[in-house]
């Protein structure tokens, strides 16, 4: 079974601080995705990153997949209170899609 | 949005009752999953279809059962609900197979509780 690990769970920050996210695993994958989840709502796709070593950037969201396709990660530059939410990463092995275990984020105004 | 509805939005029933949940999609999709959610557990695919009567299980399918008659609707049903069935239930879809081509779209899930 493929696992992939996020961290930090939970994540409580001011408006216009920094953060970092984190979601790895032992596992190869032929992609990776982040997703963003609002409370009472399904997950909303926010990048595919495909190539190892590849970098994303979505306005102040920077996605790094790393060299050997195991692992990535999420950085918020500034963050602002509608970057609250849960963020999942998701990488595609064959045939199948694994789920983070989710990292969520609140910013505090 | 991609246009995915889940009935019912919520749901409360008895250990030892039948229930179903419908997904409907107005995409033609070909391909539809269902995901349980639970705290510290992300999202686990439950069952998938790849077409009309096409379906598979995915890695926590004990105590479930779809069908899909209609490339518009995927079911899920608990034959017998379980108190350890309680969560919210994803259902998504996507166009093909292979996910950094074509990225998965949720519904807006059903929260299940059982008592």
């Amino acid at each position: 079974t493929q696992l992939l690990e996020q961290s930090p769970q939970f994540l409580s920050i001011q408006e216009g601080e920094n953060l970092t996210v984190y979601c790895n695993s032992s596992s190869v994958f032929s992609s990776l995705q982040w997703y963003r989840q609002e409370p009472g709502e399904g997950p909303v796709l926010l990048v595919t990153v495909v190539t190892g070593g590849e970098v994303k950037k979505l306005k102040r969201l920077t996605f790094q997949f790393g060299d050997a396709r195991k692992d990535s990660s999420l950085h918020i530059t500034a963050a602002q209170p509608g970057d609250t939410g849960l963020y999942l990463c998701a990488g595609e092995g064959y045939q199948k899609v694994t789920f983070g275990t989710g990292t969520k984020l609140q910013v505090i105004p | 949005d991609a246009g995915i509805t889940q009935s019912p939005r919520h749901k409360v029933t008895e250990t030892g009752t039948p229930v179903t949940l419908r997904c409907h999609q107005t995409e033609n999709h070909r391909y539809m999953y269902w995901y349980r959610q639970d705290p510290g557990h992300g999202l686990r695919l439950i069952h998938y279809s790849y077409g009309v009567k096409d379906t598979d299980k995915g890695e926590v399918s004990d105590g479930y059962s779809v069908s899909r008659s209609k490339t518009e609707d995927f079911l899920l049903t608990l034959e017998s609900a379980t108190s350890s069935q309680t969560s919210v239930y994803f259902c998504a879809i996507s166009e093909m197979s292979g996910h950094y081509n074509s990225p998965l779209h949720f519904g807006n899930g059903t929260r299940l509780t059982v008592t």
